[in-house]
């Protein structure tokens, strides 16, 4: 049974940076394509990026020049840095996997998301 | 980047009823369009994929069709545990952009 688990601070003053992890379990990171999507309160699904094992990172654009995403084979882990956060940025993130071996395969797995909330 | 449009926001229905959800994207996308149910406080869970196929363990209560800009989700016979938020997304090009919601309640 695949699953994913994030971690990472609660809490994250405003103009720091948010890292947050996922573990997997279940399956390996080294195969398929591995996803950050986030959710503010109260508000719909907004789509982070996706990483290949790869490596290969694709994010978006609204995002891109404050968002690095990587992986930790070793671990079995992908993460998510977000730069310079503002209140904006509060939301519960999530972790996901892309079924079938494209970016643009649905995604059939999800963390069960991680709330950040930034304030100082 | 592609825009997905839901209608309605919200809908009010009764166990038992038939109800259609509408999204339509800014551009064609073919047939990639994905909908998933979310349920307060969990992520949300695949339903539909590629417009129209039942991911596994789904309800055969629900089926997907469209291409290009008009896609619908369809519930044949409401039960109580399909009362919940869902959300079309493309994976025709990034970033996957997401509806922002069609919140279905108990009338």
């Amino acid at each position: 049974q695949v699953q994913l688990q994030e971690s990472g601070p609660g809490l994250v003053k405003p103009s720091e940076t948010l890292s947050l992890t996922c573990t997997v379990s279940g399956d390996s990171i080294s195969r398929l394509y591995w996803s950050w999507i986030r959710q503010p309160p109260g508000k719909g699904l907004e789509y982070i990026g996706y990483i290949h094992y790869s490596g290969s990172t694709n994010y978006s654009p609204s995002l891109k020049s404050r968002v690095t995403i990587s992986l930790d084979t070793s671990n079995n882990q992908f993460s998510l840095k977000l730069t310079s956060v503002t209140a904006a940025d509060t939301a519960v993130y999530y972790c996901a996997r892309h079924r079938g071996g494209y970016s643009f395969g649905p995604i059939d797995y999800w963390g069960q998301g991680t709330p950040v909330t930034v304030s100082s | 980047d592609i825009q997905m449009t839901q209608s309605p926001s919200s809908l009010f229905a009764s166990v038992g009823d038939r109800v259609t959800i509408t999204c339509r994207p800014s551009q064609s996308i073919s047939d990639y369009l994905n909908w998933y149910q979310q349920k307060p406080g969990k992520a949300p869970n695949l339903l539909i994929f590629t417009a129209s196929n039942l991911q596994s363990g789904v309800p055969s209560r629900f089926s997907g069709r469209g291409s290009g800009t008009d896609f619908t989700l369809t519930i044949s016979s409401l039960q109580p545990e399909d009362f919940a938020t869902y959300y079309c997304q493309q994976s025709y090009s990034t970033p996957y952009s997401f509806g922002q919601g069609t919140k279905l309640e108990i009338k």
